[in-house]
């Protein structure tokens, strides 16, 4: 069936190196992506997203990497800082559907 | 102040109670969400609002009902609760507009346990 999944559920990466983290989609026909950051007690808060005309986009310190052929999506954090420790889930959306697909998340902690 | 806000943030019921939890926004957004998060199962759909009149299921919308009482307002109810439905349930909206439903606004959560 149709799923979002991740790699890794757990991240431990060192401050001020650069993390990533994957999804594997299963859905080919999905053409919307989008990272979410969820903090602990707070909820899920945007950070970026992609269309599937594009295979990357950049923000400020985040950078979404999309692959079709292989259905997997990235998401790059540069020079990770303490902030970032949260769980990062991605979410896909097809066509006009009103319905996200999220992952399970991935869990980032940010050693010091 | 947030612009989603959810109440209660917490609740302890029992078995076979009636519980409503409560979503107010000032985000000025058409489209109303409520999602259920469980540990290891990400965010689940339950029931989503694109205006006043308009009301349709997620995915997992058995066991809940819904209000659309105003723009800013939609709440969840659980009829008669089940332990099954302890979970952390999160209200979120969105913009208008054609095609995707894009970037969601989440409120912080209302975290409830069935005993």
């Amino acid at each position: 069936g149709e799923s979002v999944g991740l790699h890794l559920p757990t991240l431990s990466v060192q401050e001020g190196d650069n993390s990533i983290i994957n999804c594997a989609y299963s859905n080919s026909a999905s053409d919307y992506f989008i990272w979410y950051k969820q903090e602990s007690g707070k909820g899920p808060q945007f950070i970026i997203d992609i269309r599937s005309n594009m295979d990357k986009r950049q923000g400020q310190r985040v950078t979404v990497l999309l692959n079709k052929t292989v259905k997997h999506l990235s998401l790059q954090i540069a020079a990770t800082q303490p902030g970032d420790s949260a769980v990062y889930f991605c979410a896909e959306n097809k066509g006009s559907s009103y319905k996200l697909i999220f992952g399970s998340g991935t869990r980032l902690l940010v050693r010091p | 102040d947030a612009d989603v806000t959810q109440t209660p943030r917490n609740r302890i019921t029992k078995t076979g109670k009636r519980i409503m939890l409560e979503c107010s926004q000032t985000k000025g957004h058409d489209r109303m969400y409520w999602y259920r998060q469980d540990p290891g199962l990400g965010l689940r759909l339950i029931y989503y609002s694109f205006d006043v009149k308009d009301i349709n299921k997620g995915e997992i919308s058995d066991g809940y009902s819904v209000s659309r009482q105003a723009q800013a307002k939609f709440s969840l109810s659980l009829e008669s609760a089940i332990p099954n439905q302890t979970a952390l349930y999160f209200c979120a909206t969105s913009e208008s507009r054609t095609g995707n439903t894009g970037e969601l606004f989440f409120g912080e959560g209302s975290r409830l346990t069935v005993l």
